[in-house]
């Protein structure tokens, strides 16, 4: 596609169940972010990947947050044994390097 | 730690008028700036940037202008139309890491 995907775009979950999230870059991009953005809230960086290498990953909150972007394309953002404050839009971007970042319309994840 | 400040969450302008966001940071190490629009369940757009060598750039209606002694860049949209409305944020990133900092955005309401 032209833009970044990323599904689901909603995910409802009960608390201590793993999720995983899901982004596909703009083919080409070799730099990937996931950021989080609470409501009224400006997006937090989580991780970014150049190609599959992950090259900062001091913004996720805790050892249950995990992502992978193995073939350096796709990429998977895991939250294991899930927490109500986990609650949040996730949202995925791609760029070229140090270029502008191009966002995925989000998943919103909702943890019950 | 918030390293970009927007410390007007809202504005309102009269359609026609000009409409000024303003950003402050803090880490004097930023040398590329980023605005991006966002409508209600959609993800942040691209508007304009500025690299620090630079103090204005300009595209259409969009201007930023950047103030390195005094860490603040502002975005100025002229004349304001009633499509303008919604949430910006900017954005700030040392060129050679590629983490990007955002701003928690001013919602912009432009009045017909």
């Amino acid at each position: 596609g032209a833009g970044v995907s990323q599904s689901p775009r909603y995910k409802v979950t009960k608390r201590g169940q793993d999720v995983a999230l899901r982004c596909d870059p703009i083919s080409g991009h070799v730099s990937l972010y996931w950021y989080r953005q609470a409501l009224g809230q400006g997006p937090e960086f989580l991780t970014y990947f150049n190609y599959e290498a992950q090259q900062d990953k001091s913004g996720l909150p805790n050892d249950r947050f995990s992502a992978e972007r193995p073939e350096g394309s796709i990429s998977t953002l895991t939250i294991q044994r899930t927490e109500q404050r986990d609650s949040a839009m996730y949202r995925c971007a791609s760029s070229r390097p140090n270029e502008k970042l191009f966002f995925g319309s989000g998943t919103q994840l909702s943890v019950l | 730690d918030q390293q970009v400040k927007q410390n007007s969450p809202s504005l309102s302008v009269q359609e026609g008028r000009i409409s000024i966001l303003n950003c402050d940071y803090t880490n004097s190490m930023f040398d590329y700036f980023l605005w991006y629009k966002k409508y209600p369940a959609e993800g942040p757009t691209f508007l304009i940037s500025i690299s620090s060598i630079k103090d204005k750039n300009e595209d259409g209606r969009f201007t930023v202008f950047l103030n390195k002694s005094a860490k603040h860049l502002s975005l100025h949209i002229v004349p304001s139309q009633p499509g303008d409305s919604a949430v910006y944020f900017c954005a700030a990133s040392v060129n050679t890491g590629n983490q990007f900092y955002f701003g928690t955005g001013t919602s912009l309401t432009v009045i017909p």
